[in-house]
């Protein structure tokens, strides 16, 4: 089993919808969390990133992390079809820099 | 400002040779970090430099995989004996200090045939 779950989708939602995504995990010594988007053939983009637990809104965006569950979310209002991506969760532990990454969720706005 | 630079952007070489993959940090990022992401996958840690040490190079897969940072900037990724399975997009990324969110350039899609 892998530290980081992540659903793979696709998930297709219409223009306006709220997205929610999310990933759980099992290392209890995960402490930074981070959202990134990556477009095809792009690199990834980071959204938001948030130390330890609560939540995080950003524009649009909202991050939430729940360490007592081992489940974090991304909620994304208003979406766009600018929106169409793969989300990666992404976290670690005290190093903060050997992200273990879920395996994306392929997200579909459509007008 | 400019981004994480990665060159060559796409990459085909035949298994059994040698290929260098370069990174070009943002200006002033201490911290340099290399991920490989295979199809389908997120990306996975392979090595970690500050400055221009390697830090961390547990994620490397075996002793075929060598990175360097000579004057702590430009890195470069080398693989030599290639083999299929090393086929992969590569994946850079800096950030400012140990510790603070990283920022990925593209990659170089590696296809070893």
């Amino acid at each position: 089993q892998k530290e980081v779950e992540q659903d793979p989708g696709p998930l297709s939602v219409p223009e306006g919808a709220i997205v929610s995504l999310n990933c759980t995990y099992s290392n209890s010594a995960f402490q930074y969390f981070m959202w990134y988007r990556q477009y095809s053939r792009k690199g990834p983009e980071l959204l938001m990133y948030t130390y330890s637990s609560g939540n995080k809104e950003d524009g649009r965006f909202t991050a939430q992390v729940d360490k007592s569950s081992k489940y974090i979310s991304l909620f994304i209002r208003d979406s766009q079809p600018s929106d169409s991506a793969t989300y990666l969760c992404a976290m670690s532990g005290d190093s903060g820099y050997a992200l273990n990454f879920g395996k994306g969720t392929s997200l579909l706005v459509t007008p | 400002g400019a981004g994480v630079s990665q060159t060559p952007s796409n990459k085909v070489t035949e298994k059994g040779k040698y290929v260098e993959l370069r990174c070009d940090p943002i200006s002033g990022h201490t911290a340099l970090y290399w991920y490989r992401q295979s199809l389908g996958q997120g990306p996975e840690f392979l090595i970690y430099f500050q400055g221009t040490g390697a830090a961390d190079d547990s994620g490397l897969p075996n002793d075929r995989f060598f990175a360097v940072r000579p004057e702590g900037s430009v890195s470069t990724l080398k693989i030599q004996r290639t083999e299929r399975g090393d086929s992969a997009v590569y994946l850079c990324a800096s950030s400012p200090e140990f510790n603070s969110p990283l920022h990925f350039g593209n990659g170089t899609r590696l296809t070893v045939t």
